[in-house]
């Protein structure tokens, strides 16, 4: 089993469709991430939880909502979204955020693709 | 702010040469700065870090990375190219001094190209 699930891996939806991303870390990790990587761009962080509170947050529109129930899940909840929201979302988590010195544990990747 | 610059988007090298990926950072204070490197279709995996102390650091899958200071760089190296190192790499700084901000902040990418 690997250490970060995601799914789905792949989803197209609609513009004024619902849907949500999930996220789990098998790792007991604390502090989880969602990224969004567009080609050729940088890595976008998107959210970041810590112990289930949200401290950091990139100015992401609010058609993107995040969840975190409890350290081992996160979700990102999606309505509304525009082409140009596809990409490929990851999500990472890793041990400690104040003090953590850098080594995130991603998941595979939900490639969203709105039409 | 932290910002990472990876200046080429594809390095083509061939087989059983030396490699070398591209970073240069910015940051206000002293940096973490970090290699990941991603696989198709799959995610980002931790090649090595420098956090403190030598500059020559050394990773996963023989590469090692230089960290040099004067010129805000870190450069990725391999001494020898295999194709299974055909990947995407990303660098990516963290600022110390940068309370607010505990994340990493990563570069665009270079695709790796390893010619057999």
């Amino acid at each position: 089993e690997t250490g970060v699930t995601q799914t789905p891996r792949h989803l197209v939806m609609g513009m004024t469709n619902k849907k949500s991303l999930k996220c789990e870390q098998h790792l007991g990790h604390n502090a989880m991430y969602w990224y969004k990587q567009s080609a050729k761009k940088p890595l976008e962080l998107m959210f970041v939880y810590s112990l289930e509170e949200r401290v950091e947050n990139n100015s992401v529109p609010s058609r993107f909502s995040p969840e975190c129930p409890n350290s081992s899940h996160l979700f990102l909840h999606l309505h509304t979204l525009q082409p140009e929201d596809s990409a490929l979302y990851l999500c990472a988590s890793s041990q400690g955020y104040q003090e953590n010195t850098g080594e995130l544990f991603f998941g595979e990747g939900s490639r969203l693709t709105v039409l | 702010a932290q910002s990472v610059a990876q200046p080429e988007d594809q390095v083509n090298v061939a087989e059983g040469n030396p490699l070398t990926v591209k970073c240069t950072y910015s940051v206000s204070g002293n940096p973490y700065l970090f290699w990941y490197v991603q696989y198709p279709n799959r995610g980002l995996q931790f090649l090595l870090k420098y956090i403190t102390g030598d500059n020559l650091v050394k990773g996963s899958y023989g590469f090692e990375a230089e960290f040099n200071k004067s010129q805000t760089s870190f450069h990725l190296k391999k001494p020898s190219a295999l194709v299974s190192d055909s990947a995407l790499y990303f660098c990516a700084v963290r600022d110390i001094a940068h309370t607010g901000r505990r994340a990493l902040t990563f570069g665009s990418g270079t695709r790796l190209q390893v010619q057999p």
